[in-house]
C-alpha cells in the first residue's frame, strides 16, 4: 500500500523559506506513469494547487506560486520536496502532497504549517 | 478566484439523492474528461471518489456518482447517510495550470 508522509518545520519567520518534504513509501517514485504533487489549504479554506513534479525533473507550477516555488525530486531517498520562498502569513497553510496522474489517488497526512515571527 | 465554480452549501436528508455542480470557465475543462471529486472529512485529508469524470475507485460505494455535460461536471450522492457530511472538491486538468480545484462545498446531512 503507497504512503505519503510530509515533514519539515511546522513555523516559519516571514520572509524565510518553507521547505517540506514528502517521503513515499510502498511504491517507487520513479514511475514513469505518475507526478508528484503539493496541494496546501489554508485554515477554513478550499485546497489549493501548488505544482507537481516527475521524477524525470519535469514540473509543473501554479502560475499564482510560481515565482516563489520550487520543487525537487531524489529517487534515491523515494522522496520530493517544495521550497516557497519570501513567506507571508497568507502562506499558512495544511501543506499536502500526492501522487499525481489523471487524479490525486494518494494523498499524504498533511503538516501544518505557521508563518509567525 | 477559483476557474472551477462550486456551490458552497447542499443540504438533504438521509436517504435523499443530492448532487454537487462544478463548472469551469475554461475551455481546457470542457475539452478534457480529468475530472475528479474528494471529499474531505474535519481535520483530515482529501479522499479520491471519482476519477476521469465518472469512475469509482475500487471498494467506494456505488452511492457515489459523477458526470459531466459541456463545461459542467456534477457528483451525485444517493441514499445521503450522515457520515457523508463533508466538503467536496472538484479539480480539473486545465492544461496550463494545469491542475485547478474547485472552492468547495460543504455537504450538511438534516
Amino acid at each position: 500500500q503507497l504512503q505519503l508522509q510530509e515533514s519539515g518545520p511546522g513555523l516559519v519567520k516571514p520572509s524565510e523559506t518553507l521547505s517540506l518534504t514528502c517521503i513515499v513509501s510502498g511504491g517507487s517514485i520513479s514511475s514513469s506513469n505518475y507526478y508528484w504533487g503539493w496541494i496546501r489549504q489554508p485554515p477554513g479554506k478550499g485546497l489549493e494547487w501548488i505544482g507537481s513534479i516527475h521524477y524525470s525533473g519535469n514540473t509543473y507550477y501554479n502560475p499564482s506560486l510560481k515565482s516563489r516555488v520550487t520543487l525537487s525530486i531524489d529517487t534515491s531517498k523515494n522522496q520530493f520536496s517544495v521550497q516557497l520562498r519570501s513567506v507571508t502569513a497568507a502562506d499558512t497553510a495544511m501543506y499536502y502532497c500526492a501522487r499525481v496522474s489523471g487524479e490525486l489517488d494518494y494523498w499524504g497526512q498533511g503538516t501544518l504549517v505557521t508563518v509567525s515571527s | 478566484q477559483s476557474a472551477l465554480t462550486q456551490p458552497a452549501s447542499v443540504s438533504g436528508s438521509p436517504g435523499q439523492s443530492i448532487t454537487i455542480s462544478c463548472t469551469g470557465i475554461t475551455s481546457d475543462f470542457g475539452t478534457y474528461n480529468l475530472v475528479s471529486w474528494y471529499q474531505q472529512h474535519p481535520g483530515k485529508a482529501p479522499k479520491l471518489i471519482i476519477y476521469e469524470v465518472s469512475k469509482r475507485p475500487s471498494g467506494l460505494s456505488n452511492r457515489f456518482s459523477g458526470s459531466k455535460s459541456g463545461n459542467t461536471a456534477s457528483l451525485t450522492i444517493s441514499g445521503l447517510q450522515a457520515e457523508d457530511e463533508a466538503d467536496y472538491y472538484c479539480c480539473s486538468y486545465v492544461g496550463s495550470s494545469p491542475w485547478m480545484f474547485g472552492g468547495g462545498t460543504k455537504l450538511t446531512v438534516l
